[in-house]
């Protein structure tokens, strides 16, 4: 069975970092490409980042570019975001989905982050 | 950016009846590979999104087939025949010819 598993959640100030882990199994990990996408209380579902099954492409929302970074561990069949510069609009759902041929078939059951003084 | 706009359904919507979701593309999804990179997903209230169609019209694995998916290159329609109380939700719509959009969804209710 496919699971996907996020954590590293929390509440931060504006301006501070987090990083979110999303642990996977029940797949070989290294042969698909991951995703985090994100869903702010109450709003719809916002895209925010892709890297592919070896890490050679990486992609980002322009409005999570050079602040947050995705990357991934195949040994450890974990997928990552590194979120940095956090802001109040960053304040959301924030789910791990794998993608196969361009549709997204798994997602994790999400990690909250809240942004806030 | 390709903006996806979803209508809205006749809410609520009486146990059995059909009910069709629109879903409108600013720029069209046909990729010169013949498939159309619009999907579908229905968000279970406290649930995580789940795949119902992909590519316009083939249906996720344990999809039921009272859930069919339409369309052209831009205008698609998720089609729910009989509906039934789990198919109570928000529905989106979402393309990946480009950089991942979805609509801003489609609250389904049951009467």
């Amino acid at each position: 069975e496919v699971q996907l598993v996020e954590s590293g959640g929390g509440l931060v100030q504006p301006g501070r970092s987090l990083k979110l882990s999303c642990l996977a199994s029940g797949f070989t990990f290294s042969n698909y490409g991951m995703n985090w996408i994100r869903q702010a209380p109450g709003k719809g579902l916002e895209w925010v980042a892709s890297i592919s099954s070896s890490s050679s492409y990486i992609y980002y929302a322009d409005t999570v570019k050079g602040r947050f970074t995705i990357s991934r561990d195949n040994a450890k069949n974990t997928l990552y975001l590194q979120m940095t510069s956090l802001r109040s609009e960053d304040t959301a759902l924030y789910y791990c989905a794998r993608h196969e041929l361009r549709y997204f078939d798994y997602w994790g059951q999400g990690v909250m982050v809240t942004v806030s003084s | 950016d390709i903006v996806m706009t979803q209508g809205a359904l006749p809410n609520p919507v009486p146990s059995g009846e059909s009910a069709s979701i629109t879903c409108q593309s600013s720029k069209s999804l046909l990729h010169s590979n013949g498939k159309t990179y619009l999907n579908w997903y229905l968000q279970r209230p406290g649930q995580s999104p789940q795949l119902l169609i992909y590519w316009m019209s083939t249906r996720a694995s344990g999809v039921s087939d009272r859930f069919s998916g339409s369309g052209s290159g831009t205008d698609f329609t998720l089609k729910i025949s009989s509906v039934e109380a789990e198919d109570v939700g928000v529905y989106y719509c979402q393309q990946f010819l480009e950089y991942p959009t979805f609509g801003a969804g489609t609250k389904l209710e049951l009467k």
